[in-house]
């Protein structure tokens, strides 16, 4: 079946713009997850959202960032008035969810490199 | 919060010999421990986990072991292929409701044909 997939694959944007970055996961899966991979980096917890819960935020680095998720679907993960050091790969993660098995399923990512 | 670590940060083995990658964790709540592959220019893939009621888990070449009192686990690779080359990470959380998990900082693993 389909794994996550994201969109765009690649972002290139100046310095202050906004940019939004799509998520769609796997269908059925109710936990989905955003994080940021800087270059020869691990990756940087974002944010969270299980079902109708609410979402942790506690990864987000400012308020700059900004995610929503529309019911059990597809999420978008929102950076305004980019800086350079937004420049990273963007992963996105689909899991069954709570009580299941924990696997996440992780999209290839968008990169985005802010000049 | 937990907090992960994981070495080395790069590891070169000749093919068919064996790679460790060991981690450490800071949560003694945590209790469920993945690891998972990252090929170039894809998002990473679990290739194995354990959970904390076992030492140890096998996989065919791959095997993960957990040391709880220790708090640290580790992936043993026998027989790598060029295939494995890859960044591999580890990660601890808990396998509760709340799923959340946090990441080492990777392995960079060549294997030399």
């Amino acid at each position: 079946g389909a794994g996550v997939s994201q969109s765009p694959s690649n972002k290139v944007t100046e310095k202050g713009k906004d940019v939004e970055l799509r998520c769609d996961p796997i269908s059925g899966h109710t936990a989905l997850y955003w994080y940021r991979q800087r270059l020869g980096q691990g990756l940087e917890f974002l944010i969270y959202f299980q079902g109708n819960s609410a979402p942790d935020k506690s990864g987000l680095p400012s308020d700059r960032f900004s995610a929503e998720r529309t019911g059990e679907s597809v999420s978008t993960l929102t950076i305004q008035r980019t800086q350079q050091e937004d420049s990273a790969v963007y992963l996105c993660a689909s899991s069954p969810g709570a009580g299941r098995k924990n696997e996440q399923f992780f999209g290839p990512g968008t990169r985005l490199t802010v000049l | 919060g937990e907090n992960v670590e994981q070495h080395p940060s790069t590891l070169s083995v000749q093919e068919g010999d064996s790679a460790v990658i060991k981690c450490t964790y800071s949560d003694s709540a945590s209790n469920y421990f993945p690891w998972y592959k990252q090929e170039l220019g894809k998002g990473p893939q679990l290739i194995i986990d354990i959970r904390s009621n076992v030492g140890e888990k096998k996989d065919q070449r791959i095997a993960v072991t957990l040391n709880k009192t220790a708090k640290h686990f580790s992936l043993h690779i026998t027989e790598t292929q060029p295939e494995d080359s890859a960044v591999y990470f580890c990660a601890a959380g808990s396998s509760g409701g709340y799923q959340k998990v946090t990441f080492g900082t990777g392995t960079k693993l060549q294997v030399i044909p």
